[in-house]
């Protein structure tokens, strides 16, 4: 069964451009999360998709960032126009409600913003 | 808020057993998990603590105590592949969000 795989694996922008991370969850799960870690802090939540719909987004830090979940299955999300401060590891997880409280994390996609 | 607390590095000697300790303050809890990660790596679920009490799986066994909001994941006859960060991370409602902790970084020496 593959696990959680995000796309691209690094990327490095200028300031003010455009970036769009995408994530495949694990098939079946309706769950869908995105985090954020940036310098070595701790990972932050950004927020929850439950099919297509955002359950809780409570975590993005302003209105650059936008994620969708069209159709319930793969997600992006996108940063524009791209900050200094975005610069960090953003990991998307996925899980299944039937499973209890397992999170499957993908390896990330490393965000440099110079 | 939301906020846990654990101690930043920890180093021990392969064969040896190691207790990371977290302390939580959190709103609302449902309970604790623990997930390890290599450098480059995902972060890899561990174990889940939503009662009090110890939970053990092989190697690692973690714990529980909510009176005390405070917990604890235990590593025995430590292995070199064993060094990575490991975090804490608190379940605040029932969606399975969670909050983590800034992480510890194992060392594990020969």
């Amino acid at each position: 069964e593959a696990g959680v795989t995000q796309f691209p694996s690094h990327s490095v922008i200028e300031k003010g451009q455009t970036v769009t991370l995408r994530c495949d969850p694990i098939s079946g799960h309706d769950n869908l999360y995105w985090y954020r870690r940036v310098m070595g802090k701790e990972i932050k939540f950004l927020l929850h998709f439950v099919k297509e719909s955002k359950q809780d987004e409570s975590g993005m830090p302003n209105n650059r960032f936008l994620a969708e979940r069209t159709g319930g299955t793969y997600s992006t999300l996108k940063v524009q126009p791209a900050e200094l401060e975005d610069s960090g590891v953003y990991f998307c997880a996925s899980s299944q409600a039937a499973s209890g409280n397992t999170i499957y994390f993908g390896e990330g996609s490393w965000l440099t913003v110079v | 808020g939301q906020s846990l607390e654990q101690p930043s590095e920890v180093t021990a000697v392969e064969g040896a057993i190691v207790q990371i300790n977290c302390t939580y303050q959190t709103s609302g809890f449902y309970g604790l998990s623990w997930y390890q990660q290599h450098d480059g790596g995902a972060p890899t679920f561990l174990s889940y603590n939503a009662l009090d009490g110890l939970e053990e799986t092989g190697r690692f066994s973690s714990f529980l105590s909510r009176s005390d909001s405070y917990g604890y994941l235990l590593l025995q006859e430590l292995q070199m592949k064993d060094s990575a960060s490991y975090f804490c991370a608190s379940q605040p409602d029932s969606s399975y969000k969670l909050i983590f902790g800034s992480g510890t970084r194992l060392l594990v020496r020969p």
